[in-house]
């Protein structure tokens, strides 16, 4: 089945960039989506289809999508933005599946 | 707007069936497909399955394939998903989700989280 690999935690200060990758097999051809998700709460859109951002979604939020890895990225980050961040994808190689990253720990020092 | 409003937390033997629902309001309840997703503890999203709510059809993860089962009240915009012989692996927050549109399209609304604890 496909795989997802993100980093288990990026560390970054405040106002400053922070890049978080999730990667697989040719992901490029791929749509992926990326979900934000504090403490205690349900999952958030924060991108979809790679880099759309939907209504709510502060500018500073963006992705990419090329090869085998997906970025998001926030730029100008702020305390607010600390979470976890799980990337998706739809996998229809062989079962029909949604398959998510491991997620990634996203600390505002 | 836009709401899916789930059932209370539940604690469960192992062995037992649980039953989680999901009310969905602020849109045409037979126009989006609903997931089901599951985290257990410290852990990731794992997605369990597909209800239909037009057709009533589903569609399960393999791993849970002859444990779950979803179903839906069109009657009252609800989806339900019962998961059987509960073992402690299945602890978890338990969220249902509506998909935006087409089939890769991705979860834009989701419910608050339903926890199922399961021990003896």
């Amino acid at each position: 089945s496909y795989v997802l690999t993100q980093p288990p935690s990026v560390s970054v200060a405040p106002g400053q960039t922070a890049r978080i990758t999730c990667g697989g097999d040719n992901i490029g051809s791929k749509n992926v989506h990326w979900y934000q998700q504090k403490p205690g709460q349900a999952p958030v859109l924060v991108i979809s289809y790679d880099s759309d951002r939907p209504s709510g979604i502060p500018e500073r939020f963006s992705g990419s999508n090329s090869g085998n890895t997906a970025t998001l990225t926030i730029s100008r980050v702020e305390a607010g933005d600390e979470a976890d961040y799980y990337c998706q994808v739809w996998d229809s190689s062989r079962d029909l599946n949604w398959v998510f990253g491991g997620g990634t720990k996203l600390t505002v020092l | 707007q836009v709401q899916l409003v789930q059932s209370g937390a539940e604690v469960k033997k192992p062995g037992a069936s649980v039953k989680v629902s999901c009310k969905a309001s602020g849109y045409t309840f037979t126009s989006h497909y609903i997931y089901w997703v599951r985290q257990a503890p410290g852990q990731g999203l794992e997605w369990m399955g597909i209800m239909y709510p037009s057709g009533g059809s589903t569609r399960y993860a393999q791993n849970l394939q002859g444990r779950v089962t979803m179903t839906r009240d069109t009657s009252t915009s609800t989806v339900y998903m019962q998961l059987s012989s509960l073992r402690s692996d299945d602890t978890a927050v338990y969220y249902c989700a509506r998909q935006m549109g087409a089939e890769e399209s991705p979860f834009d609304y989701w419910g608050q989280g339903t926890l199922v604890t399961v021990s003896s």
